[in-house]
């Protein structure tokens, strides 16, 4: 079974509204991490967002903020108030840190591309 | 700069042919992974160094492909009889033992070399 499930085909938002990009999860780890990263067409790796399986709120950086449904295995990313500049590949992304160690590899889903219309 | 760094940006081979590809990650970062990207595609982990532990192979496709880590620091990925399946782009990632983002142990990514095998 994927580890980390991303299922949404393109996704398209307008400037300056809000948008979900969908990520599901699979372990029987009790600790882990989730992750999410950004790509853009140049194609660097920008982190965006950390969730902690235990951490007991939802992480927000900016105007991203990660929806986490830890009974559900889901941790979308929202982006409020979408900017030109967000369009890019989106990749969730979970460390299982009891299984793997803390620092292990990270286990990425096949990405969602964003496109934000002016 | 202070980022991972990675050689060559570009690299394009014959079908056979052995190619070595570089990574330098950041200083201090004692953990270092290395992982494909096919266009368009996610993440594939290859293999994942942690300063002097033995390393997590785990993803390598094929005996033709081995990495090593020298001196804890510098790592460079070979790849034996290239075919054209090859390639891809391919991404080297650092990571400090602890802290980052609210401790998250994110991963800091190089800018990626892309093999052509033709």
């Amino acid at each position: 079974a994927q580890k980390i499930t991303q299922t949404q085909p393109g996704m398209f938002v307008q400037e300056k509204e809000a948008v979900t990009l969908d990520c599901t999860y699979d372990t029987s780890d009790p600790s882990y991490g989730l992750f999410w990263y950004k790509q853009p067409s140049s194609g660097e790796m920008i982190f965006l967002i950390y969730q902690g399986s235990y951490d007991q709120q939802n992480a927000t950086e900016g105007r991203y903020s990660l929806n986490f449904q830890k009974a559900r295995k889901s941790a979308n990313l929202v982006i409020s108030a979408s900017q030109l500049g967000d369009s890019a590949m989106y990749f969730c992304a979970m460390r299982e840190l009891i299984s793997t160690g803390a620092n292990s590899k990270l286990t990425f889903g096949k990405g969602i591309t964003l496109s934000v219309r002016p | 700069g202070a980022g991972v760094s990675q050689s060559p940006s570009n690299k394009v081979t014959e079908k056979g042919k052995d190619v070595e590809l570089r990574c330098d990650p950041i200083s201090g970062h004692t953990a270092l992974y290395w992982y494909r990207q096919s266009l368009g595609q996610g993440l594939e982990f290859l293999i994942y160094f942690q300063g002097n532990s033995a390393p997590d192979k785990s993803g390598l496709p094929s005996d033709r492909f081995s990495a090593e880590r020298t001196g804890g620091s510098v790592s460079t990925l070979t790849i034996q009889r290239t075919q054209q399946e090859d390639s891809a782009v391919y991404l080297c990632a650092s990571s400090a033992a602890s802290g980052g983002r609210r401790g998250s142990g994110e991963l800091f990514f190089g800018e990626g070399s892309r093999l052509t095998v033709l």
